[in-house]
């Protein structure tokens, strides 16, 4: 267990439409990160939060979006789906400058499918 | 392009033996994490090493880091059947907030 929990854990949407995805941090960790793994693929990060502004973005368009609240949980956004955000979403945390370092705990993740 | 690569992509053994795996990435790096992730599940911290250390244990786990290679190994010794699973580094690139994962090494390990 990380502590790290998301919801839902399945979805199904179809293409076009709006899918908001949710996490909760781990006590004490300041920093949420958000990646997406394709289906035998490694994660990819799309962005990270801290302390509820965005703190780097990887190589996703705009219409993916996400918020951190003052609580550190965070939310992922994702608009107008295409067949392609079919993955696993999975969120991370962390609390940069503590002895773990960088060390990052993931989630179990959402299953987003698009259909 | 990814930062970290795995080689092998997959490796199958029999239980009891050891599973070395290892990671290639380009650019200069703070740390160097390995996961592992079930089927489907999210992925599980194994061990970070940081930049100016050598090697690092943790139980059955043994990792190095050769910066000048850029490449880390991760040796697992006397693999049991729950260790099947993929196997990912990530590095951070110096960005201190972005992690670059590989595809992964895919291990079975057969009772």
């Amino acid at each position: 267990e990380t502590g790290v929990t998301q919801s839902p854990t399945h979805l199904i949407k179809t293409r076009g439409q709006q899918v908001t995805l949710r996490c909760s941090s781990q006590s004490g960790h300041n920093t949420v990160s958000w990646y997406q793994q394709a289906l035998g693929q490694g994660p990819q990060f799309i962005f990270q939060y801290y302390r509820e502004e965005e703190n780097g973005r990887g190589n996703f368009p705009p219409r993916f979006s996400g918020l951190q609240f003052p609580n550190y949980s965070s939310e992922l956004n994702v608009n107008a789906l295409e067949l392609d955000d079919s993955a696993l979403y999975l969120c991370a945390s962390s609390s940069p400058g503590q002895d773990s370092g960088n060390t990052i705990y993931f989630g179990e993740g959402s299953w987003l499918t698009v259909v | 392009s990814q930062q970290g690569e795995e080689d092998p992509q997959a490796l199958s053994i029999q239980e009891g033996e050891n599973a070395t795996m290892n990671c290639s990435y380009k650019t200069s790096i703070n740390n160097l994490q390995w996961y592992r992730q079930n089927s489907g599940r999210g992925l599980v911290h194994l061990i970070l090493i940081r930049s100016n250390e050598r090697e690092k244990h943790s139980g059955r786990l043994r990792v190095t880091l050769d910066t000048s290679k850029k490449s880390s190994s991760l040796l697992i010794t006397a693999s049991r059947a729950a260790d099947t699973a993929s196997y990912f580094c990530a590095t951070d690139a110096n960005t201190g907030n972005q992690f670059y994962f590989g595809t992964g090494t895919s291990l079975t390990v057969i009772p």
